[in-house]
């Protein structure tokens, strides 16, 4: 199985600041990598797919870069609504796998 | 707008068959291009795919849980299932029915269900 790690497990920061979440993958992945984001107790939504693609109707201010085993989930200017738990998710090969996830906390 | 809602019991006895299905609105579960999949979330950690389904009927399962777990479809209530045989606490977990969009190699989960709590104890 492709193991996806990610850093940091938690990152506390506030509104207005720019952040940039890590994936790392264990073998190389192209850029098969999606990223979710996730709100207590709500299901995960797709923010990027395919590395750097963004999803119809995600803010802008949302991006994703990467290729081959590191990929970076940058948010240009944090907003009220962006404090959640991000995932990415390698869709390389099966098993399709996640990272533990990214928590971002209002400091 | 499509959208995806699980549905089944809460509770299941260990031992047991979790079973659960996804009902489908807004759009045809027969669409070309589109694999449905389950994937589960245990409390407080992290998401673990479970499988996938096309609507012809092909699968594909995650090795871990291959051995006890069957997706089926039914296309003519814009449903599928997932049962999941032999359960044991470790199967407690949210369980989310997504899309699962393939376009060439590229996959992803968009939209998903809200989830549904299963806690497996007697």
């Amino acid at each position: 199985d492709i193991q996806m790690t990610q850093s940091p497990s938690s990152l506390s920061t506030s509104v207005g600041d720019r952040v940039t979440i890590t994936c790392r993958a264990s073998q190389r992945i192209s850029s098969y990598l999606n990223w979710y984001q996730q709100k207590p107790g709500k299901a995960p939504k797709l923010l990027i797919y395919a590395a750097s693609s963004l999803q119809s109707g995600v803010p802008s201010r949302f991006s994703g870069s990467g290729s081959g085993t590191d990929f970076t989930l940058a948010i240009s200017s944090l907003q009220p609504e962006d404090f959640a738990t991000y995932y990415c998710q390698q869709s390389y090969s099966t098993p399709y796998t996640f990272g533990q996830g990214t928590k971002l906390e209002i400091k | 707008q499509l959208q995806l809602q699980e549905s089944g019991p809460g509770l299941v006895k260990p031992s047991e068959t979790l079973s659960l299905t996804c009902t489908v609105s807004g759009g045809s579960i027969s669409s070309s291009g589109y694999y449905w999949g389950w994937i589960r979330q245990p409390p407080g950690k992290g998401l673990e795919w479970i499988g996938s389904i096309y609507y012809g009927g092909s699968t594909y399962y995650n090795p871990s849980l291959k051995s006890r777990l069957t997706i089926s479809v039914d296309t003519s209530k814009n449903q599928f299932s997932l049962k999941l045989s032999s359960v044991t606490a470790a199967d407690t977990a949210v369980y989310y029915c997504a899309r699962h969009r393939i376009s060439g190699i590229a996959n992803w989960f968009d939209p998903w269900g809200q989830g549904t709590l299963v806690t497996v104890s007697s």
